[in-house]
């Protein structure tokens, strides 16, 4: 069993929809939990991140995290053509290395 | 604007020849990942370092891949012979210290025939 496991989708939606994305985790250690945004051909880039559980809010996008069922969650408000990538969900490693551990990514389309 | 620049962006080679891609950190980032991303697989650790030294490089196989960073400024990722099922992006990341951000080159899509 993988450490992060995420659906990859695709996901489909018309614009302006509400989107929900997620992860599960196995290891009930971790505490920081990102969330990348990865266009097509490009590299990922951070969009946000939560420490230990509860929700955080920034723009169209709500984070949140239920450690108690170690599930991770992504939400998009209003979703935009310009949301269309992969997301994929990070939790950070519990040791010194502070590495980050991926989920496989979810694509994500939004249909104007 | 600092960003993680990494060469070449794309290399076509055959199965057996050597294989160099090269990341250049955001200048102050004192520790460095390598990734290979495939369909399959997603996003897989490779190795990574601090402050130049190598501190994991258990996602890596050992036989063909080799991993240094001769100066602050430059990583290198060598696979000698490389083989078709190398073919995938390989990302560089570059973080600073204790920062929970990793921050992404563009990647290098190797594809090996």
């Amino acid at each position: 069993q993988k450490e992060v496991e995420q659906d990859p989708g695709p996901l489909s939606v018309p614009e302006g929809a509400i989107v929900s994305l997620n992860c599960t985790y196995s290891n009930s250690a971790f505490q920081y939990f990102m969330w990348y945004r990865q266009y097509s051909r490009k590299g990922p880039e951070l969009l946000m991140y939560t420490y230990s559980s509860g929700n955080k809010e920034d723009g169209r996008f709500t984070a949140q995290v239920d450690k108690s069922s170690k599930y991770i969650s992504l939400f998009i408000r209003d979703s935009q053509p310009s949301d269309s990538a992969t997301y994929l969900c990070a939790p950070r490693g519990v040791d010194s290395s502070y590495k980050l551990i991926f989920g496989s990514g979810t694509r994500l389309l939004v249909r104007p | 604007d600092a960003r993680v620049t990494q060469t070449p962006r794309h290399k076509v080679t055959e199965m057996g020849q050597e294989v160099t891609m090269r990341c250049q950190p955001i200048l102050g980032h004192n520790t460095v990942f390598w990734y290979r991303q495939t369909m399959m697989q997603g996003l897989e650790l490779l190795a990574y370092f601090r402050n130049r030294a190598p501190l994991d490089d258990s996602g890596m196989p050992k036989d063909r891949f080799s991993a240094e960073m001769p100066d602050a400024t430059l990583a290198t990722l060598k696979i000698q012979p490389s083989e078709p099922r190398d073919s995938a992006v390989y990302f560089c990341a570059s973080r600073s210290g204790t920062s929970y951000e990793q921050y992404f080159g563009p990647g290098t899509r190797l594809t090996v025939t």
